[in-house]
């Protein structure tokens, strides 16, 4: 199974601020790499597939970049409604496997 | 507009069986995957599989094969989850999701989920 660790598993930081999370996968994957945040009580809704690619309707302030093992997401100026959790989810082999999550909180 | 609407919660003694449902709407039911996701409470997500709802044909975790069954009604556009022989650590939030058009693509609308309650 492809393990895929993301980090950091929390952080803390202010609207404003620009946040970047990782996520390393423990094979290659290509860019078959996509990334979602959950709010407490709801459904996770993605941000970004194959690696960088922003879904329609997601603010531009959201970026993501990588290929092969290394991968990254970027909030460039935290809003109030970006503090959640986000997950890495690999597609590239089955079992398809999430990363642990990253719990961005306010400061 | 893509709905995925899941049955209730459920409540199930050790050792029962459950079924969660997922009605969709707003597409062809046929042309996209079907994923199975859970989450324990607190926890991250993970993945159980996928059906293809045209065909039937289904891709497990080997951590669910044997007591997870998916399978489908493409007359009415819904997707179904059934696990056996249930412990109390399956206590878990049940999504089901839409994948793409192929195996390896991303999910791109979810249920809001289904609690399922394993206890004595």
């Amino acid at each position: 199974d492809i393990q895929m660790t993301q980090s950091p598993s929390s952080l803390s930081a202010s609207v404003g601020d620009r946040v970047t999370i990782t996520c390393r996968a423990s094979q290659t994957i290509g860019t078959y790499l996509h990334w979602y945040q959950q709010k407490p009580g709801k459904a996770p809704k993605v941000l970004v597939y194959t690696a960088s690619s922003l879904q329609s309707g997601v603010p531009s302030r959201f970026s993501a970049s990588g290929s092969g093992t290394d991968f990254t997401l970027t909030i460039t100026t935290l809003q109030p409604e970006d503090f959640a959790t986000y997950f890495c989810q690999q597609t590239y082999s089955t079992p398809l496997t999430f990363g642990g999550g990253t719990k961005v909180e306010i400061k | 507009q893509v709905h995925l609407v899941q049955s209730g919660a459920e409540m199930k003694k050790p050792g029962a069986s459950v079924r969660v449902s997922c009605k969709a709407s707003g597409y062809t039911f046929t042309d996209f995957y079907f994923h199975w996701v859970r989450q324990a409470p607190g926890q991250g997500l993970e993945w159980m599989g996928w059906i293809n709802p045209k065909s039937g044909v289904t891709n497990y975790a080997q951590k669910f094969q044997g007591w997870v069954n998916m399978t489908r009604d493409t007359s009415i556009s819904t997707a179904y989850l059934e696990l056996r022989r249930l412990r109390s650590d399956d206590t878990a939030v049940y999504f089901c999701a839409r994948g793409g058009t192929t195996s390896w693509s991303h999910v791109d609308y979810w249920g809001q989920g289904t609690l399922v309650t394993v206890s004595s």
